[in-house]
């Protein structure tokens, strides 16, 4: 249980284009979904924090206009990364909560974005 | 905000052997310590949590322990296995209650056949 999945897993754009990633859950309802960006052989770092029927909230010096997050359903929160350039190529990774349940989060497989 | 720091940043150790990772944070308010385990290009693993109301939990090969007064909180492996390795990643919580996690910067952890 507790599966979380991504889509795409890679994505290839040109610069100034705009990519959607999905993130969903599969087998549960998520109330809270978190989005990381990961730079290679580096931590974790969140971006921001997405909640069902609400905002997001993003941590600072993380551009809310650039990082369009949307939580549409208790299992699906989109990612869109608007105009993008070479410099946001990293390995986008979402994780979710089970609705009422602990805190676990549980993470997705990744999105390597490359922009050229 | 919360400030989590992690040594080693790499580990190499023989099969067999025991490795033990440490964590420091800063906020007194955190109150829970998952450990994560990501293979290259895959997603972290949650391996094992703690929560400030204990102090030590042990699943099989794994342990997590957790010293509230002095803030830090570490992971042993025994008996590691090729297969341990992999970069493994400490976070603690915002705050009491936040779902939100600092995440250490890694430890690179090699088993030596």
């Amino acid at each position: 249980g507790a599966v979380v999945s991504q889509h795409p897993s890679w994505v290839i754009c040109k610069s100034g284009t705009s990519v959607k990633i999905e993130c969903r859950s599969l087998d549960f309802q998520a109330t809270t979904m978190f989005w990381y960006r990961q730079f290679p052989k580096q931590s974790l770092m969140l971006m921001a924090t997405s909640n069902e029927g609400s905002k997001a909230t993003y941590e600072q010096g993380v551009e809310k206009d650039k990082f369009l997050i949307n939580h549409a359903s208790l299992t699906l929160s989109t990612l869109t990364v608007t105009s993008a350039h070479p410099e946001d190529s990293s390995f986008y990774i979402c994780s979710a909560i089970l609705a009422g349940g602990p805190d676990t989060q549980y993470f997705g497989p990744g999105t390597r974005l490359t922009v050229l | 905000g919360e400030n989590v720091e992690q040594h080693p940043s790499t580990l190499s150790v023989q099969e067999g052997d025991s490795a033990v990772i440490k964590c420091t944070y800063s906020d007194s308010a955190s109150n829970y310590f998952p450990w994560y385990k990501q293979e290259l290009g895959k997603r972290p693993q949650l391996i094992i949590d703690i929560r400030s109301n204990v102090g030590e939990k042990k699943d099989q090969r794994i342990a997590v322990t957790l010293n509230k007064t002095a803030k830090h909180f570490s992971l042993h492996i025994t008996e590691t296995q090729p297969e341990d390795s992999a970069v493994y990643f400490c976070a603690a919580n915002l705050r009491a209650g936040s779902y939100q996690l600092t995440f250490g910067k890694g430890t690179k952890l090699s088993v030596i056949p």
